[in-house]
């Protein structure tokens, strides 16, 4: 299976803060990826498909970039709601992998 | 708006079977698959497997050997069984809406059930 690194496993940020999110495959998944967000208590939400592809519904401060085994997650602006962990998906070949997860606190 | 809720037994013993339900409203269930994914208190998240609405499925092969997912496209539902539990299948489980294709990703989740398995 394809193992998932994020990095770091945890950070504080302040309120308009930039925030970037590693997450690393230990092969190549092209552009297989995706990033989902979780609050406490409620199920993961999708943000980015495809590597860098915004849901529908997104706020434009998130944004995805990456290819082949490097790829980040970036909130340009830091809100009061991003407060959360995120992690990184890999849907290039089964089984789907999740990354570890990166909680983002409040500093 | 698509909605996925889970049901089933919150308290499971070990070495029984985990059942969960997870009724699909607002959209059909034909043409996506169908996913459980879990995630063990304070841990992270592992797929466990799909079905697609033509009955076709992929585990994981960590559970292979203990799971079923099956679908009931007439009451537009699909469901897991896991046999053969221990207290490391204490977990919530999530069912989840894929798209696989040119672009793949869960777009719809299921708010979650807590399975405990204990004695």
């Amino acid at each position: 299976a394809i193992q998932m690194t994020q990095s770091p496993s945890s950070l504080s940020a302040s309120i308009g803060d930039r925030v970037t999110i590693s997450c690393r495959a230990s092969q190549g998944i092209r552009n297989d990826l995706g990033w989902y967000q979780q609050k406490p208590g409620k199920a993961p939400k999708l943000l980015i498909y495809a590597a860098s592809s915004l849901q529908g519904g997104v706020p434009s401060r998130f944004s995805g970039r990456g290819s082949g085994t490097d790829f980040t997650l970036t909130i340009s602006s830091l809100q009061p709601e991003d407060f959360a962990t995120y992690y990184c998906l890999q849907d290039f070949n089964y089984p789907l992998t999740f990354g570890g997860g990166t909680k983002v606190e409040i500093k | 708006q698509v909605q996925l809720q889970e049901s089933g037994p919150r308290l499971v013993k070990p070495s029984e079977t985990l059942s969960l339900t997870c009724a699909v409203s607002g959209g059909s269930i034909s043409s996506y698959y169908w996913n459980w994914i879990r995630q063990p208190p304070g841990k992270g998240l592992e797929w466990i497997g799909y079905i697609y609405y033509s009955g076709s499925t992929n585990y994981n092969p960590s559970l292979k050997s203990r799971v079923t997912i099956s679908v009931d496209t007439s009451n537009n539902q699909f469901s897991l069984k896991l046999r053969s539990v221990t207290a490391a299948d204490t977990a919530v489980y999530y069912c989840a809406r894929g798209i696989f294709g040119v672009v793949s990703l869960f777009d719809y989740w299921g708010q979650g059930t807590l399975v405990t398995v204990s004695s």
